[in-house]
């Protein structure tokens, strides 16, 4: 079975554009989230997802949006970027509240 | 507030060396801790996940343990090779949703 796959691998933006990163989960998989990684950090949680409906939100500014579709696939959007949005960002899909399986990150340069 | 700390944040150690990764958390009240590796640019592979009504899981090399009271997890990587060089993450849920809380992770490098 395929894992989470995230699209696209690499990205370099201006400040000021927007960005869409693209999630698929795992089969069977209905709960989506979404971390933010700088570099020596650990993720931090920005949104999760679970049948379409958002389930959390973490600590970033309304300048971050998502959403999921009926395939439980799901979206990041960025507007307005900031040189501090520079960051690897991970998907991760979970059944439940169960073990979570990352992604491998799309990479955000900001310019 | 939930906080998750590994100490130590690198460590340096000759192959086939036995090692402790130290990870401690301040709300003891988790349903389960998870421990990752990391490879550097590359996404979180899960390593092991453990309940809060287990001590221990094992998986080949590695073993991980849980002391909820002083909310303790530690990783136990036996024989360690160069191929174990990562950063290793552990997170624990928040209490009521499934968002992950991660510690900062320590970077292991272990020297052929």
């Amino acid at each position: 079975d395929a894992g989470v796959t995230q699209s696209p691998t690499h990205l370099i933006k201006t400040r000021g554009q927007h960005v869409t990163l693209r999630c698929s989960p795992i089969s069977g998989h209905k709960s989506v989230s979404w971390y933010q990684q700088v570099l020596g950090q650990g993720p931090q949680f920005i949104f999760q997802y679970y049948e379409k409906e958002e389930r959390g939100r973490g600590n970033f500014p309304d300048r971050f949006s998502a959403r999921q579709f009926p395939n439980y696939s799901s979206e990041l959007n960025v507007n307005a970027l900031l040189l501090g949005d520079s960051a690897l960002y991970l998907c991760a899909s979970s059944l439940t509240d169960s073990e979570q399986y990352f992604g491998p990150g799309t990479r955000l340069t900001v310019t | 507030k939930q906080e998750v700390t590994q100490i130590p944040a690198a460590l340096s150690v000759p192959e086939g060396e036995n090692l402790v990764l130290n990870c401690s958390f301040t709300d003891s009240a988790i349903y389960n801790l998870q421990w990752f590796r990391q490879d550097p640019g590359k996404g979180l592979t899960s390593l092991l996940l453990i309940q809060s009504s287990q001590r221990e899981q094992t998986s080949g090399r590695l073993n991980a343990s849980l002391d909820k009271s002083s909310g303790r997890s530690t990783l136990y990587i036996a024989a360690s090779q160069p191929g174990d060089s990562a950063t290793y993450l552990c997170a624990v849920p928040s209490s009521n949703t499934g968002k992950l809380i991660f510690g900062q992770g320590t970077t292991l490098q272990v020297k052929p």
